[in-house]
């Protein structure tokens, strides 16, 4: 199965202030997915990130509010963008790997 | 569209005391359940994955099983260390890329 690095791994931010979260997979995979976990909630997508081409989006997330980067087949980023208090959340990348799905160990995103 | 719900929400057991959670989902043409299992402020943690109706898998104290309108998964004389979140997902229909639906999990707490 695929391993996941994901950067950071929490961070408090001040408000209307960016936050960059990075993965890394150590193989080349077509798709990445980035979920957002609201705090006592389960994983609702944001957004599913193919390389050379641009982002999609889930009904109710857009790509001024989280722009994704996927510059190769091994690397991801997602941007929260002009932060508020209530973005705070755990932000996770995802791959199709062996017989389901590995996830990044979570980016715990605080915003005061 | 594609729903997943289980329950327990939450579930306190006493180490030792056998128990089974519960997915129900409503999908069109299942392709795959997938179980997780994610600890405090962790990402999810993939167990299983089961793709046809009578299918079971075990692992450890774990046993998943699937019918044609829900999953449980039975945990066999537990220990404190099984104490977490456990999350059903089904990938969306033909279409609906590679996307899953998670259910809203079940918190296990394991007691001495």
């Amino acid at each position: 199965s695929a391993v996941i690095s994901q950067k950071p791994s929490r961070d408090i931010c001040q408000r209307g202030t960016s936050l960059t979260i990075q993965c890394q997979v150590d193989s080349q995979v077509t798709m990445m997915f980035w979920y957002r976990q609201q705090p006592g909630q389960s994983l609702t997508l944001i957004a599913t990130a193919n390389q050379g081409s641009e982002a999609t989006y889930e009904s109710g997330f857009v790509i001024d509010k989280f722009p994704i980067s996927r510059p190769n087949l091994t690397f991801s980023t997602l941007t929260v963008s002009n932060m508020s208090p209530e973005d705070s959340s755990i932000y996770l990348c995802s791959v199709v790997s062996g017989d389901g799905y590995t996830f990044g160990s979570g980016t715990r995103l605080t915003v005061v | 569209e594609d729903q997943v719900t289980q329950s327990p929400e939450a579930l306190r057991l006493q180490e030792g005391e056998s128990s089974s959670l519960n997915c129900s989902y409503t999908v069109s043409g299942l392709r795959g359940l997938f179980w997780y299992r994610q600890d405090p402020g962790k990402g999810p943690e993939f167990l299983f994955t089961l793709y046809s109706a009578g299918e079971e898998k075990e692992k450890e104290r774990l046993k998943a099983t699937l019918t044609k309108k829900e999953s449980f998964l039975h945990i066999t004389a537990p220990k404190p260390e099984d104490s977490a979140t456990y999350l059903c997902a089904v990938p969306q229909a033909p279409g609906g890329g590679n996307k899953l639906t998670f259910g809203t999990g079940t918190q296990l707490k394991v007691e001495l």
